[in-house]
């Protein structure tokens, strides 16, 4: 059972260039989400999506964007990458519960990104 | 809108020694509480987490947490600390509304919790 996997864990980007994270899920959840950490920042949402076909912007959605096309995928691009956005990305699942906050964030060990 | 204070960034400690890792919320509405625990180059894991009842919650390796209403307080505790134990602890909130929360997770700023032999 791998749990939530994330393609790539390194990347290293020049300004400007783009690229896809992938986030896979086999739990089945229905939640989505995408996380940065910076230091001394904890983590700040990105975007998240609540089923297959769903996005929604978190606190800090500028200059991402996001696809949940499959229930079990969930893709974060970015479209002009920009220094700013050298951070560590993590990826996280919940499966829909009774009651909408109680349930454990499952996370993928996260994707380092530099840009230049 | 929630916020989560995390009054220290770093704490050193030696081992077998106890440890509290202090963390305040802030929200207009009730809340869910967690702590979670990442090792080194790892994601997140889930240490314990307050939903209702007892305010003193148990979770894995032995640390607990103490939720405190009136001060707004959900404090990581552990009695005697391993050098295992070192990793960034983060204390979170997600609020009780449900909806339209989505079980979005606000997150401190974390503390760096280094266990020295």
């Amino acid at each position: 059972n791998a749990g939530v996997t994330q393609t790539p864990k390194f990347r290293v980007l020049k300004t400007g260039q783009s690229m896809t994270l992938l986030c896979a899920q086999d739990m089945n959840h229905e939640y989505m989400y995408w996380y940065r950490q910076d230091p001394g920042m904890g983590l700040r949402l990105i975007h998240y999506s609540v089923g297959e076909g769903t996005t929604a912007k978190g606190e800090v959605p500028d200059g991402y964007n996001v696809s949940r096309l499959k229930k079990q995928n969930f893709l974060l691009g970015l479209e002009s990458a920009a220094p700013s956005q050298t951070s560590v990305y993590f990826c996280a699942s919940r499966r829909l519960g009774l009651a909408g906050g109680t349930g454990e964030l499952f996370f993928g060990e996260g994707s380092r990104l530099t840009v230049l | 809108a929630q916020s989560v204070t995390q009054l220290d960034s770093q704490v050193p400690v030696f081992e077998e020694a106890p440890v509290e890792l202090r963390c305040n919320y802030s929200s207009s509405v009730s809340v869910y509480l967690f702590w979670y625990v990442q090792y080194p180059n790892q994601g997140l894991q889930l240490l314990l987490k307050y939903l209702s009842g007892s305010t003193l919650v148990k979770g894995i390796n032995g640390f607990e947490a103490e939720f405190n209403k009136s001060q707004t307080s959900f404090h990581l505790r552990k009695p005697s600390v391993h050098i295992s134990d070192t990793a960034e602890y983060f204390c979170a909130v997600s609020d009780r509304a449900g909806g339209t929360s989505y079980g979005k997770l606000t997150f401190g700023q974390g503390t760096i919790l280094t266990v020295h032999p």
